[in-house]
């Protein structure tokens, strides 16, 4: 079956770093989303990545490692703006896009 | 701009009513989706649409139907109402033109089945 597992809630002060983590197995795997929701609002996307490797978006990196079904989300310099659900989204074989149930990220002054 | 709208943003209805939520786009995006959002679970897929007249079903598609006349709409109906399709209903659009497109997301329905 299909899964994705990312941690429920994160809590982090502003200014600092944190990395959201997500794995997954798929039936296939065609490149993997990243989302930022806020509270109330629609899905915006944030990043794609289908080869191994770091790729940095200003203060937002997106890690994949299709080996090991693992990809992470590093945001820096934090701010209160930042606080909202970060959703993990693997693409199937299919061109489906599973989606996690998605990280709730605090922040804190 | 270009822009992808939902309608109704609010709903409440009664269980066995029929229902119809609209999507608009004005990308002229081949691809549409129809998703819901529940506490504790990812998006969901219900139906999605390639183009013109395509529909096709999705996850979670039981109790659902959707037609695309034209490129611009995808409207989900509830046939029946039933107190479990109370969610945050998504529309989301794409361009239709590769193997892997980046989804734009309308601001969301929130329906309420009682």
């Amino acid at each position: 079956g299909q899964n994705i597992d990312q941690p429920t809630e994160m809590t982090a002060t502003e200014g600092a770093i944190v990395q959201i983590n997500c794995t997954y197995q798929t039936s296939g795997f065609n490149g993997l989303f990243w989302y930022q929701q806020h509270a109330g609002e629609a899905p915006t996307f944030l990043s794609y990545n289908v080869l191994d490797g770091l790729e940095e978006k200003g203060r937002f990196s997106s890690f994949l490692s299709r080996s090991k079904g693992y990809s992470y989300l590093l945001l820096k310099e934090l701010q209160m703006k930042d606080s909202a659900s970060y959703l993990c989204a693997p693409v199937d074989s299919n061109y489906q896009l599973i989606w996690g149930a998605g990280t709730k990220l605090i922040i804190k002054p | 701009d270009a822009e992808i709208t939902q309608s109704p943003r609010h709903k409440i209805t009664e269980t066995g009513r029929q229902v119809t939520l609209a999507c608009h786009q004005t990308w002229n995006h081949n691809n549409m989706f129809w998703y819901r959002q529940d506490l504790g679970h990812g998006l969901r897929l219900i139906h999605y649409s390639y183009g013109v007249q395509d529909t096709n079903k999705g996850e979670v598609s039981d109790g659902y139907s959707v037609s695309r006349s034209n490129t611009e709409d995808l409207p989900l109906t509830l046939e029946s109402a039933a107190s479990s399709q109370t969610s945050v209903y998504f529309c989301a659009s794409s361009t239709g033109t590769g193997d892997m497109e980046t989804q734009y997301f309308g601001p969301g329905t929130r329906l309420l089945v009682l």
